[in-house]
């Protein structure tokens, strides 16, 4: 297992646009985790599920982003409409439960133009 | 107050030079806590974790806590040009059941010059 995979890396929309991105966690981990993180801060949380149920949400994430998780193992994070504001680096973690470590994937920067 | 508190830096010292990162919280409740290194660009990685209780040693990075006065360190003996990255201190809300999700700090930027 080569860890926590997120896809696309680096993604450019103009504003408006719709932009999905995608979380590979590792094998068997049960929680993922979306952290959005803007230059010179640290992460900031989003969401997390415990297997398919989201069970988080932080109110950072407006009506406008979406994630699910429906076999309990990718993720996937939308946000429609996207604003100039959304631009940042999203990151996904996983952990294989509540009382062990989260290892973070390398993030997708999304700029809105 | 927020919940997490760093100096952000940036941090600039020469090859070799002991290095002390510090993290003040508020929340007295928390017990662990994690350090992440972020280099450029880059998703944060796992550095270590701390517990309250005491001092944790892995080759050249010492983590410690004191909680009477609710600050954490971070050491780096030796420090290498290679240790250039944003350090980040996030309290483990797992162990202590402060919610699901992880606090970060807005992180140190270190610069170790050859």
């Amino acid at each position: 297992d080569t860890g926590v995979s997120q896809d696309p890396r680096h993604k450019i929309t103009k504003r408006g646009q719709n932009v999905t991105f995608r979380c590979d966690p590792i094998s068997e981990h049960n929680r993922l985790y979306w952290y959005r993180q803007t230059l010179g801060q640290g992460p900031e949380f989003l969401t997390y599920f415990q297997n398919e149920a989201q069970l988080e949400k932080s109110r950072l994430l407006s009506d406008r982003f979406s994630a699910e998780r429906p076999k309990g193992s990718f993720s996937t994070l939308e946000i429609q409409r996207t604003e100039q504001g959304d631009s940042a680096m999203y990151l996904c973690a996983s952990s294989l439960d509540m009382n062990t470590e989260a290892f973070f994937g390398q993030g997708t920067r999304l700029t809105v133009v | 107050q927020k919940e997490v508190e760093q100096d952000p830096g940036p941090l600039s010292v020469p090859e070799g030079a002991i290095v002390s990162l510090n993290c003040t919280y508020s929340n007295s409740a928390f017990q662990y806590f994690m350090w992440y290194r972020q280099y450029s660009r880059k998703g944060p990685e796992l550095l270590m974790y701390t517990y309250s209780s005491g001092n944790k040693e892995d080759g050249r990075f010492t983590a410690q806590v004191d909680k009477s006065s609710k600050y954490i360190s971070l050491f780096i003996r030796d420090s290498q040009p290679s240790d250039s990255a944003t350090y980040l201190c996030a309290p483990d809300p797992h162990r202590d059941n402060y919610g699901q999700n992880f606090v970060f700090g807005p992180g140190t930027r270190l610069s170790v010059l050859p």
